[in-house]
């Protein structure tokens, strides 16, 4: 079964601040993996897919990149910004890739 | 440009009580349709996918079902809800080519059973 870990779950740093998001999935059997944000009270909202055959991939200020080996990704955010603040979190196909596996998610506040 | 509608945005309902949630995508067809689940401090949990109009797979056990009357329209149903049944609901979509592609979430539906 697919289990997937972000660390950390949660991260306060001052703004301008480049940092690092982590997430973990214990079957590198995996087509794709893709990093969603949550605004409180509020559904997802896609950020990045990365398909197993990229290494990674990269949005404005964001680049996420894929250790398939290893089971792990990561999502870098350059020069953090106040509005970065919400909950990020990766998810997976699962076994029989009719859905995803989603980490708890890490909770991002960026301070002014 | 594809969009997914979900509402109510919030509902609260007393225990015992019906309930149904709608869900609608626009701009696709014949999309594969998920509700998953979101406890408060907790992960998102698959409650139902389909992958066609009728087709109904259900990944938990529980006093939810979900039907699919047309090709892009989705429903949560509960015939009497029961406290633990409080949380948020979100629906999603992705489209139905091979292995699973990227997904798109619904603004979700905040549920407060009383």
């Amino acid at each position: 079964k697919q289990e997937v870990t972000q660390i950390p779950a949660a991260l306060s740093v001052p703004e301008g601040e480049n940092l690092v998001l982590n997430c973990s999935f214990t079957d590198s059997a995996i087509y794709n993996l893709q990093w969603f944000r949550q605004d409180p009270g509020k559904g997802l909202t896609s950020l990045l897919l990365i398909q197993s055959s990229q290494r990674e991939q990269t949005s404005g200020r964001l680049n996420a990149s894929l250790d398939k080996s290893s089971g792990r990704s990561t999502l870098y955010i350059a020069a953090s910004q106040p509005g970065d603040s919400a909950t990020y979190l990766c998810a997976v196909p699962s076994y029989n890739n009719n859905d995803m596996r989603f980490g708890a998610g890490t909770r991002l506040t960026v301070k002014p | 440009s594809q969009t997914i509608h979900q509402w109510p945005a919030t509902l609260v309902q007393p225990v015992g009580s019906p309930l149904s949630l709608e869900c609608t995508v626009e701009g696709t067809s014949n999309p594969n349709l998920y509700w998953y689940r979101q406890a408060a401090g907790r992960g998102l949990q698959l409650l139902f996918y389909s992958v066609g109009i009728g087709q109904i797979s259900s990944e938990v056990p529980q006093n939810l079902s979900a039907s699919r009357p047309q090709d892009r329209q989705f429903i949560l149903s509960s015939k009497k809800l029961l406290l633990s049944d409080s949380g948020f609901y979100l629906c999603a979509w992705s489209a139905n080519r091979g292995p699973f592609t990227e997904a798109f979430f619904g603004q979700g539906t905040r549920l407060t059973v009383v």
